[in-house]
């Protein structure tokens, strides 16, 4: 079982609508959360990063953690053209001073006018 | 402005050539990372490195070889025993630690012909 796992897609939706992306993990020492986005033959640019439990807004962007659950969702509200790209979530932990940040393989969304 | 750059954005190689990406950053981050980046797959790290001389290796090390002589550099080298070497690099850095947000530069493809 990979420790973060990331449906890959593509999830194809009409412009305006609420998307949501999730991941799922097994390490129950993971404590910080990161959303990236990925565009084509780009490098990842960071969209949220969150340490705790509960929910964490930007703009029409949410950040989603249940660590009871070992769940992270992103939720895009009013969802545009501009925001198909790949999005990954990546997920680390500080313990025994030995730092770990895992990376899901990624969801491809493509947002259609 | 301040960034990550990566060179060149294309990259041919024959088999049983070494080839060397570089990445330079001018952020001020103590931390530098290599990724690797293939279809379906998670960014997998090659090499970190937390500070200047110093650097460790990742979950997929095999193949490749690193150095950090200077603060704002971390060239990554392919060699000839990298078996599969076809993906995209992605370099990026950090203020200190792992679990600090990473900043990505724009990635090199790598093709082996």
């Amino acid at each position: 079982q990979k420790e973060v796992e990331q449906d890959p897609g593509p999830l194809s939706v009409p412009e305006g609508a609420i998307v949501s992306l999730n991941c799922t993990y097994s390490n129950s020492a993971f404590q910080y959360f990161m959303w990236y986005r990925q565009y084509s033959r780009k490098g990842p640019e960071l969209l949220m990063y969150t340490y705790s439990s509960g929910n964490k807004e930007d703009g029409r962007f949410t950040a989603q953690v249940d660590k009871s659950s070992k769940y992270i969702s992103l939720f895009i509200r009013d969802s545009q053209p501009s925001d198909s790209a790949t999005y990954l979530c990546a997920m680390g932990s500080a313990l025994y001073n030995t730092d770990k940040l895992i990376f899901g393989t990624g969801t491809r969304l493509q947002v259609f006018p | 402005d301040g960034g990550i750059t990566q060179s060149p954005k294309y990259l041919f190689r024959k088999e049983g050539q070494n080839v060397t990406l570089s990445c330079e950053q001018n952020l001020n981050h103590d931390a530098m990372y290599w990724y690797r980046q293939d279809p379906g797959q998670g960014l997998r790290l090659i090499y970190y490195s937390q500070i200047v001389n110093d650097f460790q290796k990742g979950d997929i090390a095999e193949g490749y070889s690193v150095s950090r002589e200077k603060k704002e550099s971390f060239p990554l080298t392919v060699t000839s025993a990298q078996k599969n070497p076809t993906a995209f690099y992605l370099c990026a850095s950090s203020t200190r630690t792992m679990t600090d947000t990473q900043y990505f530069g724009p990635g090199t493809r790598l093709t082996v012909l």
